[in-house]
């Protein structure tokens, strides 16, 4: 089983919907989340780290749910520009492990 | 400019040929890591380095080999490529947690990538 696992999708969305992402994780001892986004072809880079209340950022919300072990990502009113692949990742001791992403596509 | 720079960009080499990817980083961070990522899996992490001089495998660090004399450089070699070995190298720095433990924000800050192909 792999320590971080991510529906790979592809979720191929309309401009303006709701789209929620999972991501399971099977370290019970791991210490922080977040969700990176990559670009076709470019480096990952921090979209928001994930705390155990909660949080929101603009369209995008982050949840965690330690005793089932997974978090989320919601966007709401997707743009085209929200188009990316979506990395979860899960911080062990001083490493930090990555889920192998969700895409996501926006469509017009 | 401020940043985290890798070269080369583009690499193709032969098989058993040694290749060496640099990574070179401007904020004095502590924290250097490489990675790889090919479809299906992700980023994996090869090596890691919490300061100069200190260095520690990752999930899969065979056939790889770093080096940190300085802080700002984090070279990762390839002493005999293998086809395998093929893939898109991730360089990313981080800054050392302030509490004085090994510890940081986990705000990784990647580099363009290298992308190498052994033939």
């Amino acid at each position: 089983r792999k320590e971080v696992e991510q529906d790979p999708g592809p979720f191929n969305v309309p401009e303006g919907a709701t789209v929620a992402f999972n991501c399971t994780y099977s370290n019970s001892a791991s210490q922080s989340f977040f969700w990176y986004r990559q670009d076709c072809r470019k480096e990952p880079k921090l979209l928001m780290s994930v705390y155990s209340s909660g949080n929101e950022d603009g369209r995008f919300t982050a949840q965690l749910n330690r005793a089932s072990q997974y978090i989320s990502l919601l966007i709401r009113d997707s743009k085209l520009s929200d188009s990316a692949t979506y990395l979860c990742v899960v911080r062990q001791g001083n490493k930090l492990v990555f889920g192998a992403g969700t895409i996501l596509r926006v469509k017009s | 400019d401020a940043g985290i720079t890798q070269s080369p960009r583009y690499k193709i080499t032969e098989t058993g040929r040694q290749v060496t990817l640099m990574c070179h980083q401007t904020w004095s961070h502590s924290y250097m890591f490489w990675y790889r990522q090919d479809l299906g899996h992700g980023l994996r992490l090869i090596y890691y380095s919490a300061a100069a001089d200190i260095t520690d495998k990752g999930e899969v660090p065979d056939g790889y080999v770093v080096s940190r004399s300085k802080t700002e450089n984090f070279p990762l070699t390839l002493e005999s490529a293998t086809r395998s070995q093929t893939s898109v190298y991730f360089c990313a720095s981080s800054e050392f947690g302030t509490s004085g433990r090994v510890a940081f924000a986990g705000e990784l800050f990647f580099g363009e990538g290298s992308r190498l192909t052994v033939l």
